[in-house]
């Protein structure tokens, strides 16, 4: 009954070589996140989509695009990945952005990146 | 902007032990409060999500509290065991996005 599935759960590219993350729901939700987390550190949003409209974070790399092609699927784009960017990526989805009374995120289990 | 703060970093007790875990934030105009708790190497589970309205949510051992006017919320875990071990992350919803503490990593030692 998985909710939010992330594929692949570990991935391993090399440096510079563009790599896709997939996220896709089975909650119909309107809202989908990419979050990096790095060891230890709290998650970080990078971007995300009401329906499709996208929102990008300020400070979110020009290396990473993202693509949601239906309410379904959500896909992260690392264009040149580098070895700061081996992290776990985490994909969310909720009903409403943030400020919905009540609603909440539900994650998937995540994928870690390794770059070598 | 808002900052949020958990204490301690990380935490070791006996299982069987009553304990707290301790969340800080600095702008009290939030419209809630989550804790997540994440398994290594795994993703991030909400436990309880307590409204901007509300002072507390119970679920099983857990009881978390809001107090928006110190900008402090606890999350209580009675008789806890050694499956309780993770790490347990509040989160903010505040400003139209979750602004995240670092977590709280804790060992229940059999």
């Amino acid at each position: 009954d998985a909710m939010v599935i992330q594929n692949p759960r570990y991935q391993v590219t090399q440096f510079g070589k563009p790599v896709t993350l997939s996220c896709s729901q089975t909650l119909n939700h309107n809202v989908m996140y990419w979050y990096q987390q790095k060891s230890s550190q709290a998650p970080k949003l990078l971007f995300h989509y009401y329906d499709k409209d996208f929102n990008n974070e300020a400070d979110t790399p020009d290396n990473f695009q993202s693509r949601r092609p239906n309410t379904s699927f959500c896909f992260l784009d690392i264009r040149s990945p580098g070895l700061g960017d081996a992290a776990m990526y985490l994909c969310a989805t909720s009903r409403e952005t943030s400020g919905t009374p009540g609603d909440t995120q539900y994650f998937g289990p995540g994928t870690r990146l390794t770059v070598l | 902007k808002q900052e949020v703060t958990q204490i301690p970093a990380a935490l070791s007790v006996p299982e069987g032990e009553n304990l707290v875990l301790n969340c800080s934030f600095t702008d009290s105009a939030i419209y809630n409060l989550q804790w997540f708790r994440q398994d290594p190497g795994k993703g991030l589970t909400s436990l309880l999500l307590i409204q901007s309205s509300q002072r507390e949510q119970t679920s099983g051992r857990l009881n978390a509290s809001l107090d928006k006017s110190s900008g402090r919320s606890t999350l209580y875990i009675a008789a806890s065991q050694p499956g309780d071990s993770a790490t347990y992350l509040c989160a903010v919803d505040s400003n139209y996005q979750l602004i995240w503490g670092a977590g709280t990593k804790l060992i229940i030692k059999p």
